[in-house]
């Protein structure tokens, strides 16, 4: 089976930044997509790491170890609309979900 | 470049009534499409997927089936819905890489 495991809520300040780390343990592996969802709103793709390392794209960059089965998502230079839950998924024949992380933004 | 659809946005349905939703896909062909379900405060699960007409793969042993009859449009069905069928109800589409992008999603309240 597939275990994915995310923490529920990250709170942090306008401006800052935040990492949301993600654990896998799934039968097999072909990858590891991040995706951002705003409330009532379809997921948005973010990243996506098939080798190990770091992947940046803007204020956004996203970590994968596969010998570790861990990810992670950080946001740099925070702004109210990143307010959204993140989403970790691993792609094995299919997308496997995990259950996503609230980051909320204060100002 | 490709958009995906999906409709109704926004559906009540009482118990035991039937269910149609659908999807198409355009700029695209022969897409990878998967149906998946978000239940309130819970993971994406999926349900089924196609890669091709008249292929399907269910994922999830349920009151729900999915049809593909035309390459671009997915449908996903029920002749009796249950309470536990209400949710948010995601259509994504894959191209040759393997990225997913979703529809705009249904949200299915049955009562």
């Amino acid at each position: 089976g597939q275990n994915i495991d995310q923490p529920t809520e990250m709170t942090a300040t306008e401006g800052a930044i935040v990492q949301i780390n993600c654990t896998y343990q799934t039968s097999g592996f072909n990858g590891l997509f991040w995706y951002q969802q705003h409330a009532g709103e379809a997921p948005t793709f973010l990243s996506y790491n098939v080798l190990d390392g770091l992947e940046e794209k803007g204020r956004f960059s996203s970590f994968l170890s596969r010998s570790k089965g861990y990810s992670y998502l950080l946001l740099k230079e925070l702004q109210m609309k990143d307010s959204a839950s993140y989403l970790c998924a691993v792609n094995d024949y299919k997308l496997s979900f995990g259950a996503g992380t609230t980051v909320t933004v204060r100002a | 470049s490709q958009t995906i659809h999906q409709w109704p946005a926004t559906l009540v349905q009482p118990v035991g009534s039937p269910l149609s939703l659908e999807c198409t896909v355009e700029g695209t062909s022969n897409p990878n499409l998967y149906w998946y379900r978000q239940a309130a405060g819970r993971g994406l699960q999926l349900l089924f997927y196609s890669v091709g007409i008249g292929q399907i793969s269910s994922e999830v042993p349920q009151n729900l089936s999915a049809s593909r009859p035309q390459d671009r449009q997915f449908i996903l069905s029920s002749k009796k819905l249950l309470l536990s069928d209400s949710g948010f109800y995601l259509c994504a589409w894959a191209g040759v890489g393997e990225t997913q992008y979703f529809g705009p999603g249904t949200r299915l309240l049955v009562l």
